[in-house]
């Protein structure tokens, strides 16, 4: 199964709002609402940011949003900030296909 | 407290075995759906094994026929068995549920590193 697609890199200045897109198929991505994006630090475990589709857990900054439209699913980081820096990788749940999850290729986010 | 701690990594030779367990305390291992995922140094994430509640489990292409998922109720531990390894097994290992969530994974382990090499 081919991991969702993502951009190798995306990067933005403190305060700036910059989104991560994550691109799958309409067996995954375009068929649940069911997508969730990892932030993971170096070094560090990966930690929920958002969850189907538009969800924050508990704990999240609010500065932390996604979206959908059709098989793309979006990350979207307002007001920068330094902590931000980390990868960020997507996940869709894939219903019955061979494995019922996938994650994204990963995206590295700079802070400039 | 949800949590789930892993143990069992290790360096390993090319063709040997290793089991990684992880105790989970908070809920109950049965009761929820687990998942094993693995990340390559430098490497992104990667998708191992899933046992559902009623026991069904998946495996990625690449371990199907040599790694096995499971569970122990009574020791509130869910495993990986993992034969045949191969260098390009070595990795940092996580256990990780939906901590109460549909779709999406809240709570991970802290990692084990298996290093496959002669």
């Amino acid at each position: 199964q081919s991991a969702l697609t993502q951009p190798a890199s995306v990067s933005g200045s403190p305060g700036q709002s910059i989104t991560i897109s994550c691109t799958g198929t309409s067996s995954d991505v375009g068929s649940y609402n069911f997508v969730s994006w990892y932030q993971q630090h170096p070094d560090k475990v990966p930690k929920l940011v958002v969850y189907g589709v538009s969800e924050r857990p508990a704990g999240v900054s609010s500065r932390f949003s996604g979206s959908k439209s059709g098989n793309r699913a979006y990350l979207t980081i307002s007001g920068l900030q330094a902590e931000d820096e980390a990868d960020y990788y997507c996940c869709a749940h894939a219903g019955s296909s061979s494995f019922p999850y996938v994650f994204g290729s990963g995206t590295k986010v700079t802070v400039l | 407290e949800v949590q789930l701690v892993e143990t069992g990594g290790g360096l390993i030779q090319p063709g040997e075995s290793l089991r990684l367990s992880c105790a989970v305390s908070g809920f109950t291992v049965s009761n929820t759906y687990m998942g094993w995922v693995r990340q390559a140094p430098g490497k992104g994430l990667e998708w191992v094994s899933v046992i559902y509640i009623g026991g069904s489990t998946y495996y990625v292409d690449s371990v199907k026929g040599r790694f096995t998922i499971s569970r122990d109720g009574p020791k509130n531990t869910l495993y990986l068995n993992m034969n045949s390894l191969r260098a390009e097994d070595t990795a940092v290992y996580y256990c990780l549920t939906p901590g109460g969530l549909t779709g999406a994974f809240l709570v991970w382990g802290q990692g084990t590193m298996v290093t496959v090499s002669s």
